[in-house]
């Protein structure tokens, strides 16, 4: 059972283009939810998050936005740039035990390609 | 600063055969996760450490994974004996205790590849 579900699986933005991901979760508990970006032979790197407590986030070229009510949540990519390629994971998570412990749940990922 | 470091990037290995993975994490995190990503499937949670306390291994597939944490320090995966199934990548990722940072930001290692054959 896939608690968190991501599409498009692959995106292809020209240079300047804005690039969309979306993803929609069900637990209903989860209250923090990250997009990871990683490269090619790296680790996923944060690239941003969100807690349910505001419905968009914005840094630089970078913004979420929530619908808590829908259950969805998305990540725009404004003025895409080549060096935006990569795959993106959205993740969702609760708090637990208090110690400042995340056990993340991912979507399957988007392969973003952002062609000249 | 170093990062998350794991050993080895990449393990090939026949059905059957042992493998032990290492992560040694960011110096002063106590969460340590790893996690498990198998080709065109999501980043799937195996387990989370909290200094050498296993906090939760629901996430551990069966009992040819264990998973250990040496004085709270580096971690490692050992996988005996290696299912086809079991090739993948294997992250770990660590984070700061609660009060000396941002909470919920994990720093990946770049991930062991395990192939087996």
């Amino acid at each position: 059972q896939q608690q968190v579900k991501q599409s498009p699986q692959s995106l292809i933005v020209q240079k300047g283009g804005i690039s969309i991901i979306n993803c929609a979760y069900e637990n209903t508990a989860f209250d923090y939810f990250p997009w990871y970006q990683q490269f090619p032979g790296k680790g996923p790197a944060l690239l941003i998050a969100i807690r349910p407590d505001v419905s968009e986030k914005k840094e630089g070229r970078f913004t979420i936005s929530f619908n808590k009510s829908a259950k969805q949540f998305s990540l725009h990519i404004m003025d895409s740039q080549p060096g935006d390629s990569a795959t993106y994971f959205c993740a969702a998570s609760e708090e637990y035990s208090g110690a400042g412990s995340y056990q993340l749940t991912f979507g399957k990922g988007t392969k973003l390609s952002v062609i000249p | 600063e170093a990062g998350v470091t794991q050993f080895p990037s990449h393990s090939v290995i026949e059905k059957g055969q042992t493998v032990t993975l290492r992560c040694d994490p960011i110096s002063g995190h106590d969460n340590l996760y790893w996690y498990r990503r198998v080709m065109g499937k999501e980043i799937k949670f195996l387990l989370h450490f909290v200094k050498e306390s296993k906090q939760d291994e629901s996430g551990m597939p069966n009992n040819r994974f264990l998973a250990e944490r040496t004085g709270g320090t580096y971690s490692t995966l050992k996988v005996q004996p290696a299912e086809l199934e079991d090739s993948g990548v294997y992250f770990c990722a660590s984070s700061q205790p609660p009060g000396q940072g941002p909470t919920g930001e994990l720093f990946f290692g770049e991930g062991s590849r395990l192939t087996v054959l």
